[in-house]
């Protein structure tokens, strides 16, 4: 099986732009989750969507948004990007999620650099 | 609110040396505890996961750890480690739908 893709990779952007950042799953895995990895936070929760709909979401700005697809891939997007948004976003993807005993594949990230 | 604390955030390490690294976590409910590596710009890898039972647990590359529910730790462990070890390695715990990671140890191997 694939494992989880993201894309783009790489991103450059300037502050007070708009991104997205695209996850697919892997074959399968209906829960997607996303998280932000900083040097000085660590790996914090941003949201988990399961079926379309958001199931839980971390102790983010509403700047920080996102969205999944019938078919499973998922969207974030972060608006008026700040300076201190620059992070490796980093997708993860399970079978079911939420609070069951499912391992959570990752991908490889995607590092976001707000000049 | 559950918390996951990696005692070590740097860890040194000769080749072929044990190592132990430290994790201990606190929750008031039953929860999944989970290590994972992270090797420089990929993502997480899942080493090992404890869920119930036997509270050894084996995981990939020669680690193991083991669940300590009195002490509420989850230490990892490895009894020769290789230069290819060397990584950032996260301790995890789940209760519900509340995942937290620890702020990870640096694992560095020494020829």
């Amino acid at each position: 099986k694939a494992g989880v893709t993201q894309t783009p990779r790489y991103l450059i952007k300037t502050r007070g732009q708009q991104v997205t950042l695209s996850c697919s799953p892997i074959s399968g895995h209906r829960s997607v989750s996303w998280y932000q990895q900083t040097p000085g936070q660590g790996l914090q929760f941003l949201f988990e969507y399961f079926s379309e709909t958001q199931r839980n979401k971390g102790n983010f700005p509403g700047r920080f948004s996102g969205r999944q697809f019938s078919n499973s891939r998922s969207e974030m997007n972060v608006s008026t990007l700040e300076l201190g948004d620059s992070a490796l976003y980093l997708c993860a993807s399970s079978l079911v999620g939420g609070g069951t005993s499912d391992t959570q594949y990752f991908g490889p990230g995607t590092r976001l650099t707000v000049l | 609110a559950q918390s996951v604390t990696q005692l070590d955030s740097q860890v040194p390490v000769f080749e072929e040396a044990p190592v132990e690294l430290r994790c201990n976590y606190s929750s008031s409910v039953s929860v999944y505890l989970f290590w994972y590596v992270q090797y420089p710009n990929q993502g997480l890898q899942l080493l090992l996961k404890y869920l119930s039972g036997s509270t050894l647990v084996k995981g990939i590359n020669g680690f193991e750890a083991e669940f300590n529910k009195s002490q509420t730790s989850f230490h990892l462990r490895k009894p020769s480690v290789h230069i290819s070890d060397t990584a950032e390695y996260f301790c995890a715990v789940r209760n519900n739908n509340d995942m937290r990671f620890g702020a990870g140890t640096r694992l560095t191997v020494k020829p």
